[in-house]
């Protein structure tokens, strides 16, 4: 079955400084792959998404990720965090059987200090 | 325009009850999604509805059901309500429900089950 890990679950940067948020996946078949982030109180948004094509994907708010198959990895980056970037990230893996189901890992909470 | 709303905001059941959540999605889209957030994990798939029709459903007990209405709105229903029940529970919306479609997050309704 499908499934993403997200290694870390607490994650503190510096307002300025680069961002790298880990999330492996297991599936035999290319994936599908996303990136949602949760603010307090807020739904999920989407950041980025991968389905073919070009490994390194871009995504709002400045995010990108790549897919590495060899590593089994999706992980996300954003070269410079701003404090507003604090929230809780999700990776998530598209289920087969049709639809648009996702199974999401974890989380990994970002907090920023000034 | 509005995204996916979601009612109640916020419920306190006792076990055993029985509740209901309500969903409506953003105008045009058709297909209605429901996961289960218990604090501290990832949201968990439990239904996809599309056109009224069942497309897809979760590992959940059958206390769960939900149903899509003529103008594709969306109750979840949970019965016999147990405290492991407690969660944010998140709807989403989209056109169609296939794959390569975006997904867009209601705020969720907070369930505690005392």
């Amino acid at each position: 079955a499908q499934s993403v890990t997200q290694p870390d679950i607490h994650i503190t940067v510096s307002e300025g400084a680069s961002l790298e948020l880990r999330c492996n996946y297991s599936y035999g078949a290319t994936p599908y792959l996303f990136w949602y982030v949760q603010s307090p109180g807020q739904g999920l948004q989407l950041l980025l998404k991968y389905f073919s094509g070009d490994t390194l994907v871009q995504g709002i708010k400045g995010f990108e990720a790549e897919f590495k198959r060899s590593q089994s990895s999706f992980n996300l980056r954003k070269p410079s965090v701003h404090w507003s970037d604090a929230a809780e990230y999700f990776c998530a893996v598209l289920l087969t059987g049709g639809g648009n189901k996702l199974t999401f890992g974890t989380g990994t909470q970002l907090k920023v200090e000034l | 325009d509005a995204g996916v709303t979601q009612s109640p905001t916020h419920l306190i059941k006792t076990r055993g009850q029985h509740v209901t959540l309500r969903c409506s999605p953003i105008s045009g889209h058709k297909s209605v999604s429901w996961y289960q957030q218990v604090l501290g994990q990832g949201p968990q798939f439990i239904f996809q509805y599309y056109e009224k029709e069942e497309r897809g459903r979760g590992n959940f007990p059958d206390r769960f059901s939900a149903r899509q209405f003529p103008n594709y709105s969306s109750e979840l229903n949970v019965n016999a309500l147990l405290l492991g029940d407690s969660a944010l529970y998140l709807c989403a919306s989209s056109l169609v429900g296939t794959a390569n479609e975006k997904l867009f997050f209601g705020s969720g309704t907070q369930l505690s089950v005392l």
